[in-house]
Order: structure tokens, then C-alpha cells, then sequence
């Protein structure tokens, strides 16, 4: 079945670093792809999408390429703040038969420190 | 304001003593969904709806039943709650125009079965 995998947290980083947080996907076909985040006490949000291969989503600052070939689709910021402190999922959802089921990674958690 | 409501937002309750938890969107979204959320296994989709009268299975719908009888209201049942529900629970809304399934989350309820 469809899968997502993403690293494992937490990661720990200062002000004005450079964040790569890695996803792989396993998916038959053309799935959309997502990352959310969830500040603290809160709901997720959509940060970025991408809804078919070489797509970039970029938002606030942060990036992700969707690539067929290596099934991944890596969140990367060039300079993080302490505000982005949060927690990422990456996310993909394929339509079968016309219906979608949604499928998660277990989340990273990011802690960036002034 | 556009936003996903879900009622109550805490609630501590007892095995087998049966529950609902409200959900509703004032975007006219097609497609709305249950997710819960656990340390460690992210979130994990448990009912989903394209729209009136269509539900569907996510990946742990054992214990919980839905319905989608008007387009704005999503609830999730627990007929017989167990401890094994304690979770944080959202509810999400996404529209279907694109396919591409972006979804708006609930501030999410946070459930304790004793």
C-alpha cells in the first residue's frame, strides 16, 4: 500500500541555518504531495504542495521538489528562524477508483534556538 | 471566517459509555475527514467522505463510525469508547476542485477514555 517515511526528529538547529527534513513516499502512480506543520496547541496547516513530478512548492521561505525517479520529496529552508519551530508532515494522497484516502509520516519534529 | 469547528475540545470520559464529537465547515468543502494523532505513528486517517452519504474506510476505522448527512457536518462516534481511543482527534475539510485535496484542519479534540 501507499506509504510515507520521513527522518526522524527531533531536529535541532540555530537561527539562520540551512533545514533539510527528508521524505520518501511508496505510491503506485501520480500521487499529490504535501507538507503540513503544527505549531504548538494547534491544528495543521498546509506549508507547501506538489501535484505531479519536477512540481516545486515553495512557501514561506521553504521548498520541496516533487522527483519521480528517487520518490522523494525533501523540505528544505535556506535560513530558519526561531518561529519555525514546529512540527512537519509530509503527506500524499492518490485517488483510486475515484476516492482518496490520505496517508502521513510520523512527523519531525524542528527546534530552532537564537 | 473561514474555518473547520470541532466540539468539545477536552473530553474525559469512561469505557463503554458512548460519545460524539461534532465537526463542521463553513467552506462547502466536498471531501472531510477524522484523523488521530499519536506519538510516534503521526496521524493516521480513520473515516473519510467525498460528500453526502459517501463515507469511507481510512487506514483505522475499527471502533469509530461517521456520517455525512448534510455537506457541512462531519461527526465522529465512538459507540463504545476504550482506553485504546485516548488520542488527539481533527477533523479536516478539503475542496476536490483540482484534485490535489489540500486540506483545512480543525483545532482538534483532545480525548482521555478511563
Amino acid at each position: 500500500g501507499n506509504s510515507v517515511t520521513q527522518m526522524e526528529g527531533p531536529v535541532t538547529l540555530s537561527e539562520e541555518a540551512f533545514l533539510t527534513i527528508n521524505c520518501t513516499y511508496t505510491a503506485t502512480g501520480y500521487p499529490s504531495l504535501f507538507w503540513y506543520v503544527q505549531y504548538p496547541g494547534e491544528g495543521l496547516q498546509l506549508l507547501l504542495k506538489a501535484t505531479k513530478a519536477d512540481d516545486k512548492g515553495s512557501n514561506k521561505g521553504f521548498e520541496a521538489t516533487y522527483r519521480k525517479e528517487t520518490t522523494s520529496f525533501h523540505l528544505e529552508k535556506g535560513s530558519v528562524q526561531v518561529s519555525d519551530s514546529a512540527v512537519y508532515f509530509c503527506a500524499l494522497t492518490k485517488g483510486t477508483s475515484g476516492t482518496y484516502k490520505y496517508i502521513f509520516g510520523t512527523g519531525t519534529r524542528l527546534k530552532v534556538l537564537a | 471566517e473561514a474555518q473547520v469547528t470541532q466540539n468539545p475540545r477536552y473530553l474525559i470520559t469512561v469505557t463503554g459509555k458512548k460519545l460524539t464529537v461534532t465537526c463542521s465547515q463553513n467552506m462547502n468543502h466536498e471531501y472531510m475527514s477524522w484523523y488521530r494523532q499519536d506519538p510516534g505513528l503521526g496521524l493516521r486517517q480513520i473515516y473519510y467522505s467525498m460528500n453526502v452519504e459517501v463515507t469511507d474506510k481510512g487506514d483505522v476505522p475499527e471502533g469509530y463510525k461517521v456520517s455525512r448527512k448534510e455537506k457541512r457536518n462531519f461527526p465522529l462516534i465512538l459507540e463504545s469508547p476504550s482506553p485504546n481511543q485516548t488520542s488527539l482527534y481533527f477533523c479536516a475539510s478539503s475542496p476536490t476542485s483540482g484534485n490535489s485535496l489540500e486540506q483545512y484542519f480543525g483545532p482538534g479534540t483532545r480525548l482521555t477514555v478511563t
